[in-house]
This record gives structure tokens, C-alpha cells and sequence, in this order.
């Protein structure tokens, strides 16, 4: 079983800063499979990026993930107030395998 | 727009069945391409896969849960449900319902569509 593991766990960064989250694999894993979610308090988590560096419907620009092999990153190159949250990688390792990472929260410093 | 909505018990007694019903609306749960999922999320904790079916009820397990474990369909009613048998006060959590595009129809495998997830406490 792929293991996830995020860091930091929490992250402190001011407004207009920029901020790089990462998920490492366990072992090397297909970046078709490798997804990043955002969660917000009492809201359900939200796609963010889809293999490795798509970005979903509706996320600005400053959103954006990169990574290969087993080190994937996501970036907010300039944080705005809404995007302090928790966000999660997430990996498809077959039709009984969808596992995350333990998530990193951003919080506004 | 894909909805999905979860409904029912807030509150289940250790060693019963924690049972919860995840209605879709604003498309058909018979479609070919999606998968049904069952996700939770313990209080201040990270996420958890438990399960998918597909519509005509092919199932796939977490291991973790596929001793007390049963998901089902029913596409009448465009809903699919969750039982977990033999409830701990470890599976206090909330209960996302979910669905992501099948293997095969797309490259890439993602949870799309999220419920709003209850909090389900099991508690006497």
C-alpha cells in the first residue's frame, strides 16, 4: 500500500505571501493519479488539481501542481484570504486503493 | 449540476449498524462512467476511502472495513447506501458520499462530486 505523507502539517503565511505544499509517495507513483482537494471548515473537501497539474473548474491561476516520481508540490504563488484552509493529496492505487495524505493546514500567520 | 446528499442517524450505539443513505440528484446513478463512494473524516482528522459500487452493484472494499462492510444500489430511487456493521466509537466521523469517473473512461482518478457529510457519533 502507497503511503502519503504531507508537510508541514500546518503551514503559517501571511496574505500575499507565497506558499509550496508538499506530498511524498511511499514509492514511485503515476502522476495521472495524483490529486490535490481543498477543505474549508464545515464544507466538504473541494477538487483542486487532477493529475498532478490540472487545475479545476472554478481555482484561480495561482493555483498550481507539479511533481513526478514520488515528490508532488502544490503551489499558491500569491495567497488571498480565502484559500487558508486544509488541503489534501490524494493518490488511485486500484479499484481498492484511494488513500491520502494526512493534509497540511494553511493558516493565516 | 451532480448533487449528492446524505441522510440518516446522527447517533448509533456501539455494536449496532451504522447505516446511511446517499441520494443523487441533478443526473442518473445508472450512468456507465461513475463510481458511488463512501469517504469519512473523524473529527480533526484526515480522510478515509471505505468503499465504491458501481450502478449495477460491483463493489470494491477497503480492506480495513470488508469484514463489517456493505454498500449498496438502488437505481430506482437513484440513491446508494452505506452499513457498517458492529460500530465502535472509532467510526464517530463525518460520512462524505461521493462518485469519481470509472477507470478506463478517464486518465485520471478523482473524487468530483462530494455530499455535505454528516456527523455520525456512536455513543450510548
Amino acid at each position: 500500500e502507497i503511503v502519503l505523507t504531507q508537510s508541514p502539517g500546518t503551514l503559517s503565511l501571511s496574505p500575499g505571501e507565497r506558499a509550496t505544499l508538499s506530498c511524498r509517495a511511499s514509492q514511485t507513483i503515476n502522476s495521472h493519479y495524483l490529486t490535490w482537494y481543498q477543505q474549508k471548515p464545515g464544507q466538504a473537501p473541494r477538487l483542486l488539481i487532477y493529475a498532478t497539474s490540472s487545475r479545476a473548474t472554478g481555482f484561480p491561476a495561482r493555483f498550481s501542481g507539479s511533481g513526478s516520481g514520488t515528490d508532488f508540490t502544490l503551489t499558491i504563488s500569491r495567497l488571498e484570504p480565502e484559500d487558508f484552509a486544509v488541503y489534501y493529496c490524494q493518490h488511485y492505487g486500484g479499484s481498492t486503493a484511494y488513500t491520502f495524505g494526512q493534509g497540511t493546514k494553511l493558516e493565516i500567520k | 449540476q451532480l448533487q449528492l446528499q446524505e441522510s440518516g442517524p446522527g447517533l448509533v450505539k456501539p455494536s449496532e449498524t451504522l447505516s446511511l443513505t446517499c441520494s443523487v440528484s441533478g443526473g442518473s446513478i445508472r450512468s456507465d462512467y461513475s463510481l458511488w463512494d463512501w469517504i469519512r473524516q473523524p473529527p480533526g482528522k484526515g480522510l478515509e476511502w471505505i468503499g465504491s459500487i458501481s450502478s449495477n452493484g460491483i463493489t470494491h472494499y477497503n480492506p480495513s472495513f470488508k469484514s463489517r462492510l456493505n454498500i449498496s444500489v438502488d437505481t430506482s430511487k437513484n440513491e446508494f447506501s452505506l452499513r457498517l456493521r458492529s460500530a465502535t466509537a472509532a467510526d464517530t466521523a463525518q460520512y462524505y458520499c461521493a462518485r469519481h469517473l470509472r477507470p478506463g473512461v478517464t486518465a485520471s482518478i478523482f473524487f468530483e462530486n462530494w455530499g455535505q457529510g454528516p456527523l455520525v457519533t456512536v455513543s450510548s
